[in-house]
């Protein structure tokens, strides 16, 4: 059975430090893997996806970057956080293009 | 940019009523999805359909794609159907845009 699991399960942080966000999918090869981003009360949007190792496309970036350094990887981090960064980060995986995606349980960042 | 409204905004229906939400978008989409919220923030794949009607369960998504709308029919609600129902239009595969979802409480 797959897996999805993202770290860490919260997170506070100071205005200005650096982040990392992380998820990991297991008993799926090659997956396509997303990042969405929901602030408190707002909408959820999507940030990034990969469809294979090495190659990230950016949908929304708000100041973040993304990384697939691993087939089942996906890392979300930036150097600068801002106050704007606060919110639920969501990691989801899908077998192929137009496939349902399955989600992670999250990572709520609180920055300070 | 994109934009996906979805009403109502909130409902509340008795146990056994049938629900209907509503989803519009302002561009060409190749697929609509619907998502259940949990409480926690995860979410759930529902229904997925480019176009016409896909039944699963007591749920019923229908995608009239050429008029940007869709909609959501959850019949016989149940308590444990309560939580929010995100709707996602999708204008190019892997880009994914969503409503701000319709909050459903059902009472007994």
């Amino acid at each position: 059975a797959q897996t999805i699991h993202q770290w860490p399960v919260a997170e506070i942080k100071a205005v200005g430090s650096p982040l990392s966000l992380g998820c990991t999918i297991k008993g799926k090869s090659s997956p396509n893997l997303y990042w969405y981003w929901q602030a408190t009360g707002g909408t959820l949007q999507q940030l990034f996806y990969s469809i294979t190792v090495g190659q990230v496309e950016s949908v929304v970036q708000l100041n973040l970057s993304a990384s697939r350094p691993k087939d089942d990887q996906f890392i979300l981090s930036t150097e600068k956080l801002l106050l704007s960064h606060s919110g639920f980060y969501l990691c989801a995986w899908s077998l192929g293009t137009g496939d349902e995606q399955y989600f992670g349980p999250g990572t709520r960042l609180t920055v300070l | 940019g994109q934009q996906v409204q979805q009403s109502p905004a909130s409902l509340v229906l008795q146990e056994g009523e049938n629900a209907e939400l509503q989803c519009n978008f302002s561009s060409t989409a190749t697929r609509l999805q619907w998502f259940y919220q949990r409480p926690g923030g995860s979410l759930v794949s529902l229904l997925s359909n480019p176009s016409g009607t896909k039944h699963t369960g007591r749920l019923t998504s229908t995608t009239v794609t050429k008029e940007r709308r869709g909609s959501l029919h959850i019949s016989s609600s149940q308590i444990t159907d309560s939580g929010t129902y995100l709707c996602a239009m999708e204008p190019g595969y892997q880009n994914f845009y969503f409503g701000k979802g319709t909050s459903l409480t059902v009472i007994p």
